[in-house]
């Protein structure tokens, strides 16, 4: 069964700074998605990545895709307070469910 | 159109009780589904729609939950007996069929039950 792992659960960054978050996933798949959930509400889409080396760039978020280690990563640039959320990725098993990991909480430090 | 609509957006139960839970997809998404959502967790998947069928249900769904999806458009997720346990955010998606858009969810703004 398709496990979905994240890391780290927990972040907390001072603003300006750079870090990723890692998203680790148990069987082949070529399709990932990255969401943002913000306290109370509910799931929003921030990036679709459908192949192989798949990047995806908005803002000072981008993503990106490698099927061949099972891994997509989640980088953020010169952080800002407005990214505080948590931060899910999932995984279209193959069979139309979608998977989702355990979620990476941050928290963006004035 | 605007989004995936849910109701109602809180209901408080007492242990026993059945509740039910409707949601309205995106008008031209024939993929629908149901997730649960606990705090401090990744959403859990419970079932999902291709028009009106019920397609795969997780072992999550005991006996006491049914969703239906009569004609393909809105669908309904009934708790019966409700447990605490049951307490949680139900979350409902949808999206274009298979071989049409990016496979991309879009989510409701969510259910949340609390059951006392």
């Amino acid at each position: 069964e398709l496990k979905v792992e994240q890391n780290p659960l927990f972040l907390s960054m001072q603003e300006g700074k750079n870090y990723t978050i890692y998203c680790n996933y148990s069987t082949t798949s070529d399709r990932l998605y990255w969401y943002r959930q913000d306290p109370g509400k509910s799931l929003e889409s921030l990036f679709v990545l459908l192949s192989n080396g798949a990047v995806k760039q908005e803002g000072r978020l981008m993503a990106s895709l490698d099927t061949k280690a099972r891994l997509s990563t989640l980088h953020i640039t010169a952080a800002v307070h407005d990214l505080s959320a948590t931060y899910f990725c999932a995984v279209d098993s193959g069979t139309y469910k979608y998977i989702f990991g355990t979620g990476t909480r941050l928290k963006v430090l004035a | 159109d605007t989004g995936v609509s849910q109701n109602p957006r809180h209901k408080i139960t007492k242990r026993g009780q059945n509740v039910t839970f409707r949601c309205d997809p995106i008008s031209e998404h024939n993929r629908l589904y149901w997730y649960r959502q606990t705090l401090g967790q990744g959403p859990e998947f419970l079932t999902y729609f291709q028009n009106e069928a019920q397609l795969e249900k997780s072992r999550l769904l005991s006996d006491r939950f049914s969703a239906e999806r009569p004609k393909g458009s809105f669908s309904t997720l009934e708790i019966q007996r409700t447990e605490q346990g049951d307490s949680a955010m139900y979350l409902c998606a949808s999206r274009m069929s298979g071989g049409l858009g990016t496979g991309e969810l879009f989510f409701g703004e969510g259910s949340r039950l609390t059951v006392l």
